[in-house]
């Protein structure tokens, strides 16, 4: 079975600071990969996915990610953190093509502080 | 990509008393919704799946009596919590899976609902 781990409930960091959102995935067949951002009260964002490429790929707001295969993890990084950046991520993992259910970690509250 | 609408934005109800959520597709044909409940400072759990013109499949667990879920057109999509319950009090969020709307691997969400039953 598909499972997503954010073994990081919340991570803090100074504004201008490089921030890093941890996540690590277990599927049986090829990953489709995905971060999510949350603000209260508000649906989920789309911010970036990784389907088959690059392992670096890069999405909204300057945020990126780093697919490793053999460590099974898909980190959510941004070099300089913004106040504004402040919010709920959730990682989450689709397998592949033929699934359409997307499963989701338990979500990471990233916190900058000015 | 696709709009997903989801309306109301918040809703405050007395107990016993029922709620309807609504979820659109506003730029793309939905044969399949999906309906989600997130508790405070968790994930977000997957209720149901509704299909248009079908019955909604069930996550285990859910109470299939206690919401209700109606998927009438390609573009609509309505969640009723029924007699609803402060233990109801949650933020529900629809989605539309991948596959639809103009990209084939991502979900795209609604804004979500916030319900308070008092």
């Amino acid at each position: 079975a598909q499972s997503v781990a954010q073994p990081e409930d919340q991570v803090n960091v100074a504004e201008g600071n490089p921030l890093t959102v941890k996540c690590t995935y277990s599927v049986s067949g090829n990953p489709y990969l995905f971060w999510y951002v949350q603000y209260p009260n508000r649906g989920l964002q789309f911010l970036l996915k990784y389907i088959t490429g690059d392992n670096l790929v890069k999405g909204s707001y300057g945020f990126e990610a780093e697919f490793n295969k053999s460590q099974t993890s898909f980190h959510l990084k941004k070099p300089s953190a913004l106040v504004s950046d402040s919010a709920l991520y959730f990682c989450a993992v689709r397998e592949g093509s033929s699934a359409s259910k997307i499963i989701f970690g338990s979500g990471t509250r990233l916190s900058i502080r000015p | 990509g696709a709009v997903v609408s989801q309306h109301p934005s918040w809703v405050i109800c007395k107990s016993g008393t029922s709620v309807k959520i609504e979820c659109r597709s506003l730029d793309f044909q939905a044969t399949t919704m999906f309906w989600y409940r997130q508790f405070p400072k968790q994930s977000l759990m997957l209720m149901a799946t509704s299909n248009e013109g079908s019955k909604a499949t069930y996550e285990q667990g859910v109470e299939k009596d206690k919401f209700l879920i109606n998927h009438a057109s390609l573009t609509l999509s309505t969640l009723t919590v029924t007699s609803a319950h402060p233990e109801d009090s949650s933020f529900y969020i629809c989605s539309a899976p991948p596959g639809q709307g103009a990209s084939g691997t991502e979900a795209f969400f609604g804004q979500g609902t916030r319900l308070t039953v008092v």
